[in-house]
């Protein structure tokens, strides 16, 4: 039950654009369109921003967008804002045996 | 509104065990799978376990199979996890967790277990 890849820092200037991979596969990333990301501050719980690999819930500002392409997901920031620096991780389901993986986490720098 | 309170997590020594609860409210908590997900002290989230809708159906990370046990309570609202031999390796904040589309939407504070002797 390896974790999903993903790189341990991002960073963007204000105003520009960020993505986030998360590297898996094919029995997870690439096998089902269940990859989710989520937002988590210091000491705080996640928040979920996107999930069924592209979708957000109410509430998550357009500005954050997920895709994937085989065995790798992507989550795009775009217009950063100050409040965007946080520790991002992406999650896939991986078959029954091994319902759900967390990636390493991402800490993303607004510049 | 959607709640999730945890309670019960604490300092017990290697070996022993403790039971975490999650008190859910704001949503029909019968009718959602809900899950614990462990993140240990500067490092990444890491799913443990969940639980079908109709306690029917449980599912554990390989690490605490036989060790932990998820249970529910849809009469009063209540998410348990039961940890026995814990180890030091377990030390983390502890959190439940609603499930929906294969994913986590609603997150409890969590709650600190630390194995040390």
């Amino acid at each position: 039950q390896s974790a999903l890849t993903q790189p341990p820092s991002a960073s963007g200037s204000l105003g520009q654009s960020v993505t986030i991979s998360c590297t898996g596969t094919s029995s997870d990333v690439g096998g089902y369109n269940y990859v989710s990301w989520y937002q988590q501050y210091p000491g705080k719980a996640p928040k979920l921003m996107i999930y069924e690999v592209s979708k957000r819930p109410s509430g998550v500002p357009d500005r954050f967008s997920g895709s994937k392409s085989g065995n790798t997901a992507s989550l795009t920031v775009s217009g950063l804002q100050a409040d965007d620096e946080a520790d991002y991780y992406c999650s896939s389901y991986g078959g029954t045996n091994n319902p759900y993986i967390f990636g390493t986490g991402t800490e993303v720098t607004v510049l | 509104e959607v709640q999730l309170v945890e309670s019960g997590g604490g300092l017990v020594q290697p070996g022993e065990s403790l039971r975490l609860s999650c008190a859910a409210s704001g949503f029909t908590f019968r009718s959602y799978w809900m899950s614990w997900v462990r993140q240990a002290p500067g490092k990444g989230l890491e799913w443990v376990a969940n639980i079908k809708d109709d306690g029917s159906a449980k599912h554990y990370v390989d690490s605490v199979k036989g060790r932990f046990t998820i249970s529910r309570d849809n009469a009063d609202n209540l998410l348990y996890l039961q940890m026995y031999s814990l180890r030091a390796e377990d030390t983390a904040v502890y959190y439940c967790a609603r499930e929906a589309s294969v994913s986590w939407d609603y997150w409890g504070q969590g709650a600190l277990v630390t194995v040390s002797s």
